[in-house]
């Protein structure tokens, strides 16, 4: 079993709908971040949390440590948003060292 | 301020030749930090530098790959004799190493072994 785990791993969705990408992890975090990658492109990072919640522009970000979960949402979806996006944590402790583990991504696709 | 520069963005190499692969940190960024994307797999830690220190290399397979982050210049990750198998995206990514403010990634390095 992974230690962070996705779902979906695909999602279409039409343009304008509200979108919910969700990450489990099975190890102590001292952080999670929210990644985006596009076809063929780099890696942007959108967020990165310890706790609660984090919202940029369209984008909300949310975090239960208890639970081990997060959320990346997405509101009024546009075609632009079509990317693979990617959770990653960073364990705890870490003692500076600050390598991430990753999640396989869910391929977003969100039709005009 | 440039971000994370990764070079060359594409690169393919005959099976046996050596790929290096060049990485330079955000300006005032200390670590650097080495992720191998297989195709159709999720991103693997490779291997974890400072300044002419290798502090983890867990993730770097035991033969033919290597890492460098000399005092002067680029952080540069080399694989020798490499085989179809090493074709992959390679990113880095650097942070500044104090009190933590995030990754920056580069736009990676695609490799391609024919």
């Amino acid at each position: 079993k992974n230690e962070v785990e996705q779902s979906p791993q695909n999602l279409t969705a039409q343009e304008g709908e509200f979108i919910t990408i969700n990450c489990s992890y099975s190890v102590g975090i001292s952080a999670l971040h929210w990644l985006q990658q596009h076809p063929g492109g780099g890696i942007v990072s959108l967020f990165m949390l310890s706790s609660g919640k984090k919202k940029h522009g369209r984008l909300i970000a949310t975090i239960n440590i208890q639970e081990k979960h997060s959320s990346l949402h997405i509101t009024a979806s546009h075609p632009r948003d079509s990317a693979v996006y990617i959770c990653a944590v960073r364990s705890y402790p870490n003692f500076g060292n600050e390598k991430l583990t990753f999640g396989t991504g869910t391929r977003l696709t969100i039709i005009p | 301020n440039a971000g994370v520069m990764q070079n060359p963005r594409h690169l393919v190499r005959r099976r046996g030749q050596e790929a290096r692969l060049r990485c330079s940190p955000m300006k005032g960024h200390s670590h650097v930090y080495w992720y191998r994307q297989l195709p159709e797999e999720g991103l693997k830690f490779m291997v974890y530098l400072q300044k002419e220190n290798i502090i983890d290399e867990s993730g770097m397979p035991k033969e033919r790959f290597s890492a460098e982050f000399p005092k002067e210049g680029p952080s540069i990750l080399r694989i020798q004799q490499v085989v179809r198998g090493d074709s992959a995206a390679y990113f880095c990514a650097s942070s500044p190493g104090q009190e933590w403010h995030g990754y920056t990634f580069g736009s990676g390095t695609r490799l391609t072994v024919v």
